[in-house]
């Protein structure tokens, strides 16, 4: 198994670029998460799924939009990139409240 | 949501006992207790869940009293490589409105 996955491995964009990250894990798992890490700090919930079809929002969702149209694939859409979402973004999926696994990071700048 | 508080750091020397204590004063009947480790550059990792009592895996053991308004995460004999950051969570098991939230963690930094 691969596990979770995340792409691309680092990014750069400029303010006012949209982009898609992209997450993908083989484990079959109904739990899907999107966290934003700034530098010294703890993770911050963006947005999560508990199932193709069904997303909601976490704590800080505003400039984000996620889809789940599979169990795999939960993408990660960034609308118009400002410098504030400058961060380390992880990905991460569950079968329940229980052991999460996540992804090794996808690390964007916003310039 | 339960909201957890942990100490920012902690310091420990190699073959030490560690124990990092987490506050969740208000957690809800069905909520369960996770830690999470972290290294820099890495996603966090699981190392223990529990609801009440005692749990012990390979790596760790976590502590919940009674009363549930605290737990206490037990790494026995640390090495230089469980310099890492701590996480605590609280959350209900198998709820739809599923939305775990990390707070700060602790800084666990191990000296030779």
């Amino acid at each position: 198994n691969a596990g979770v996955t995340q792409t691309p491995k680092f990014q750069v964009l400029k303010t006012g670029q949209s982009m898609t990250l992209q997450c993908a894990q083989d484990m079959n798992h109904e739990y899907m998460s999107w966290y934003r890490q700034d530098p010294g700090m703890g993770l911050r919930l963006i947005h999560y799924s508990v199932g193709a079809g069904i997303t909601d929002q976490g704590e800080v969702p505003n400039g984000y939009n996620v889809s789940r149209s599979t169990t795999e694939d939960f993408p990660l859409r960034l609308l118009s990139a400002a410098p504030s979402q400058t961060s380390v973004y992880f990905c991460a999926s569950s079968y329940s409240q229980g052991e999460q696994y996540f992804g090794p990071g996808t690390r964007l700048t916003v310039t | 949501l339960a909201k957890t508080t942990q100490p920012i750091s902690m310091d420990s020397y190699e073959g030490q006992e560690v124990n990092i204590t987490c506050s969740h004063n208000n957690i809800a009947t069905n909520d369960y207790i996770t830690w999470y480790q972290q290294f820099p550059s890495q996603g966090p990792r699981f190392i223990i869940q529990g609801y009440k009592t005692k749990v012990t895996n390979e790596v760790a053991s976590l502590f919940i009293p009674a009363d549930r308004k605290s737990s206490t995460l037990s790494l026995p004999r640390v090495s230089l490589s469980d310099t890492a950051v701590y996480y605590c969570l609280v959350g209900p098991w198998m709820d739809s409105s599923y939305k775990l939230i990390f707070g700060s963690g602790t800084r666990l930094l191990v000296r030779p």
